[in-house]
């Protein structure tokens, strides 16, 4: 069964240091997004992406953030300077279509902001 | 926007006993729930969903329930086994589907 992907695992980075955070998504999937977890807490949805550009973000998601899809496979969340508080568990998810379709998250990635 | 929240926060049962989980929602243009498990250090995993248009769904132990006047919905998990122990987060998603809203998680132990 198709899986969504994520790359690294684990990423440590320096505070201020940009970091891209890559994922795959299952290969027919048209919605892309990106969440946050911060340990212990709940899932908080950052952006959401359809048709090669934002469809809805969060008010987490300001200046600092970015997503791109380079190419026919890859999604991206870029952190352009990083801070202690960017600490967290991201998670990407894709889903087939809009709507009520369902969504499928990747393993996640855990950035450790020192 | 949408405001989701959950309760317990933190449920034991005994093995064989049954777990009901309670959300609530606020923007009445939310028309997609779904259920996830989280185990320790892993992925959100969908174990079931509803949409609007439906009262009840069921999956073998699983069941879903959607009072849409009410505004809430719930998980019930029935003849509970220890391997249900996780952290269950309930989510609405908005009315475009392009957002998604989580509660703030129950964790459950199944005591064997």
């Amino acid at each position: 069964e198709p899986e969504v992907t994520q790359t690294p695992s684990h990423q440590v980075t320096q505070m201020g240091q940009e970091v891209i955070l890559r994922c795959v998504p299952i290969s027919n999937h048209l919605y892309f997004y990106w969440y946050r977890q911060i340990l212990g807490q709940k899932v908080e949805f950052l952006v959401s992406f359809y048709n090669n550009e934002i469809s809805e973000k969060s008010e987490i998601f300001d200046d600092q953030f970015s997503v791109e899809r380079p190419d026919g496979s890859n999604f991206t969340l870029k952190i352009r300077s990083t801070k202690l508080e960017d600490s967290a568990m991201y998670f990407c998810a894709s889903r087939r279509q809009g709507g009520t379709d369902t969504q499928y998250f990747g393993p996640g990635t855990r950035l450790t902001v020192l | 926007g949408e405001n989701v929240e959950q309760h317990p926060s933190t449920l034991s049962v005994q093995e064989g006993d049954s777990a009901v989980i309670k959300c609530t929602y606020s923007d009445s243009a939310s028309n997609y729930f779904p259920w996830y498990k989280q185990e320790l250090g892993k992925r959100p995993q969908l174990i079931i969903d509803i949409r609007s248009n439906v009262g009840e769904k069921k999956d073998q132990r699983i069941a879903v329930t959607l009072n849409k006047t009410a505004k809430h919905f719930s998980l019930h998990i029935t003849e509970t086994q220890p391997e249900d122990s996780a952290v269950y987060f309930c989510a609405a998603a908005s009315n475009t589907g392009n957002q998604f809203y989580f509660g703030t998680g129950t964790s459950l132990t199944v005591i064997p």
